[in-house]
Formats: structure tokens, C-alpha cells, sequence
């Protein structure tokens, strides 16, 4: 099974700040990741497909790269409402794996 | 609106069995690929299992395999997950979820609100 490591677990910033999440694959998976946002009792929220597309309806603040086994989540400037728990998944071949979440809190 | 409604969750024993519901509207169900994931109180998401749009191909991880069935009826948009011999491990919010293309394996766009299962004698 492919592995999911999400760094880091936690990250504690101030509104405006620049946020960047890291994703690493225990094996190639080209560009089949997803980053979710959940928040507490809500389910995940689809925000970038294949590495780099944002989901329709997304802030544009949201933007992912990466290819292979490396992969970020950048929030641009973070806003009240972004303060969540993020997860990152890769859909590789017949296979699903999530991260082990990053939760971005107040600083 | 596009939309997934879990049901089914409640308290069981352990060894026992629940089913699972998911109905889905606002979209043709038959032709997308259908998940469960799951998520224990305080911890991350778990995948537990997917199955194709005409139910012809499943899988399922490790940590359920032998013990729950996916299913899906195109004819009542509802997609199932008939769980057996539960553990105390398996106690979760169970969450269906839409592959985001029509066919084709994708990230998940479309989510229900979780149904909880506890287990517990």
C-alpha cells in the first residue's frame, strides 16, 4: 500500500500569513493527489485535484504543486475561515490513501 | 442540488452486523464511482472501500476486508456498506463520497454528512 506522510502535524498561524503544507508518497504516484479542508463534525471538502487544480468554487488562495512523491498545499494569505484541519489523498491506480492530517490553528 | 445522505449508523454489540445506506440525487448516480471512508472520534480519515458504477468491481482495505460488502442499487440511487462481525475498531462517522468524474477514478467531490456507527457491548 502506498503511504501518505503529511508535515507538519499542526501549525499555528496568524491571519495573513503564508501557509504551506507538505505531502510526501511512499512511491510514485505522478499527479493523482487531492487536498481536503475539514472542519470539526463536517465532512471534507474537495480543494485541489490531480496536484494542481482547484476545485470549482475554491478561493483562489488555495494552490497545490508538487509531482512524484512530493506535494504542498500553499494558502496565499490566511483568512478566518481557513483555520481547519487539511488533508492530502492519493488516488494512484486502484489504490486510496489519505495523510494523517494537518490541523492549522491560531496563533 | 447534488447530494449524498448517509443512514443506517447506531449502536451495536461486537460480533454484530449493521448496514449502511447512502442516497444520492441531483446527479446519474449509475455512471459514477462510489467510496466509503471512515473516521474514528478525534483521529484522520480511513478509506475503507469503492465500488464501479455498475457495481461490477470493488475493493476494500485490509482492515475490512472479509468482514464488509459494498453495494450499490442504480435503481434506487443508493449505494450500501453491509458491515459484519464489528470491532471496536470499526467504530467511526462513516462517510460516502462521489468520485468527481463520471468512470473515472478521481478525487472525491461530493460528500454525505457522515452516519456514526458505535461499537460497544
Amino acid at each position: 500500500d502506498i503511504q501518505m506522510t503529511q508535515s507538519p502535524s499542526t501549525l499555528s498561524a496568524s491571519v495573513g500569513d503564508r501557509v504551506t503544507i507538505t505531502c510526501r508518497a511512499s512511491q510514485s504516484i505522478s499527479t493523482w493527489l487531492a487536498w481536503y479542508q475539514q472542519k470539526p463534525g463536517k465532512a471534507p471538502k474537495l480543494l485541489i485535484y490531480k496536484a494542481s487544480s482547484l476545485e470549482s468554487g475554491v478561493p483562489s488562495r488555495f494552490s497545490g504543486s508538487g509531482s512524484g512523491t512530493e506535494f504542498t498545499l500553499t494558502i496565499s494569505s490566511l483568512q478566518p475561515d481557513d483555520f481547519a484541519t487539511y488533508y492530502c489523498q492519493q488516488y494512484n491506480s486502484y489504490s486510496w490513501t489519505f495523510g494523517q492530517g494537518t490541523k492549522v490553528e491560531i496563533k | 442540488e447534488v447530494q449524498l445522505v448517509e443512514s443506517g449508523g447506531g449502536l451495536v454489540q461486537p460480533g454484530g452486523s449493521l448496514r449502511l445506506s447512502c442516497a444520492a440525487s441531483g446527479f446519474t448516480f449509475s455512471t459514477y464511482i462510489m467510496h466509503w471512508v471512515r473516521q474514528a472520534p478525534g483521529k484522520g480519515l480511513e478509506y475503507v472501500s469503492v465500488i464501479t458504477g455498475t457495481g461490477g468491481n470493488t475493493y476494500y482495505a485490509n482492515s475490512v476486508k472479509g468482514r464488509f460488502t459494498i453495494s450499490r442499487d442504480n435503481s434506487k440511487n443508493t449505494l450500501y456498506l453491509q458491515m459484519g462481525n464489528l470491532r471496536a475498531e470499526d467504530m467511526a462517522v462513516y462517510y460516502c463520497a462521489r468520485a468527481r468524474v463520471p468512470g473515472i477514478h478521481d478525487a472525491f467531490d461530493i460528500w454525505g454528512q457522515g452516519t456514526m456507527v458505535a461499537v460497544s457491548s
